[in-house]
C-alpha cells in the first residue's frame, strides 16, 4: 500500500520564479492539504483540497495556488518566489473528515 | 487568535525512563487533538487522536492526557528508547465540530533526545 508521495524531493529556484510541487495520496484518501514548514517550527496549513475544490485555505497570499485532480493527487504553485518562500512543503491525505493526516516526505524548496 | 504551545526547550533523558511532552492551547475548544512524530527532513507520522470526551488514550508505550478544563495534553513515552529520539508535534483542528477534519494549527514541537 503506496503511502503519500511527493515529487521533487528538492528544487533550488531563484527569486521571482514559479515553482509546482506534486502530491500522490495514500490509497483510498481523497483530501489533501498543503503545510509549509520552516526551520525549527511546525507546519503551517497552506490549503486543502477535496473533490477538486479548495475547501479551506491558511494566512498565505495569492501567490499560494493550488490544484486537485479527479484521481485526487494534487499540485501546490507558487508564483514570483521570495527568498521567504524557502521551506519543507509538505502535503498530507487524509480521508474525508477523518482527522489524522498521513504526511508524505516533503519537497525542500530553497530560493536564491 | 488561537494559539498552541510546547515545551520550547530540547528534552534529554535516559534510555529506560519516562518522557513527558507538554502542549497548552488558547482561545479554543479543540472537538480533538493529534500527536505526531517527525524525524529531522522527513514528513511528520500520525501516531494518537484523542477527543474531548476522553481523559486518557494508550497506545503501546505511548499514552496521551488530555485535559480540556487546563487546555492541556501531556504525551508520555514509557521505557523510553534511543530510537524515540525526534521531534514531537501537537496538533488541532481548525473548527470545534469534529467532522470539520482538515485544517490542522501545530505547535512548534518539543525535540526529545534519548540517550542510551
Amino acid at each position: 500500500d503506496a503511502g503519500v508521495t511527493q515529487s521533487p524531493t528538492h528544487l533550488i529556484k531563484t527569486r521571482g520564479q514559479q515553482v509546482t510541487l506534486r502530491c500522490s495520496p495514500k490509497s483510498g484518501h481523497d483530501t489533501v492539504s498543503w503545510y509549509q514548514q520552516a526551520l525549527g517550527q511546525g507546519p503551517q496549513f497552506i490549503f486543502q483540497y477535496y473533490e477538486e475544490e479548495e475547501r479551506q485555505r491558511g494566512n498565505f497570499p495569492d501567490r499560494f495556488s493550488g490544484h486537485q485532480f479527479p484521481n485526487y493527487s494534487s499540485e501546490l504553485n507558487v508564483n514570483a518566489l521570495l527568498l521567504g518562500d524557502s521551506a519543507l512543503y509538505l502535503c498530507a491525505s487524509s480521508y474525508r473528515d477523518r482527522g489524522e493526516q498521513y504526511f508524505g516526505p516533503g519537497t525542500r524548496l530553497t530560493v536564491t | 487568535s488561537q494559539k498552541i504551545e510546547q515545551n520550547s526547550e530540547a528534552l534529554n533523558i535516559q534510555e529506560g525512563k519516562t518522557a513527558t511532552l507538554t502542549c497548552n492551547y488558547t482561545n479554543y475548544s479543540p472537538a480533538y487533538l493529534q500527536w505526531y512524530r517527525q524525524d529531522p527532513g522527513r514528513g511528520p507520522v500520525f501516531l494518537l487522536l484523542i477527543r474531548e470526551n476522553e481523559k486518557e488514550k494508550r497506545k503501546e508505550r505511548l499514552k496521551v492526557t488530555f485535559d480540556t478544563t487546563l487546555k492541556q495534553s501531556l504525551f508520555h513515552i514509557t521505557a523510553s528508547q534511543p530510537a524515540d529520539s525526534a521531534t514531537y508535534l501537537c496538533a488541532l483542528p481548525m473548527g470545534a465540530i469534529y467532522n470539520q477534519g482538515g485544517k490542522l494549527i501545530f505547535g512548534q514541537g518539543t525535540e526529545l533526545s534519548v540517550k542510551p
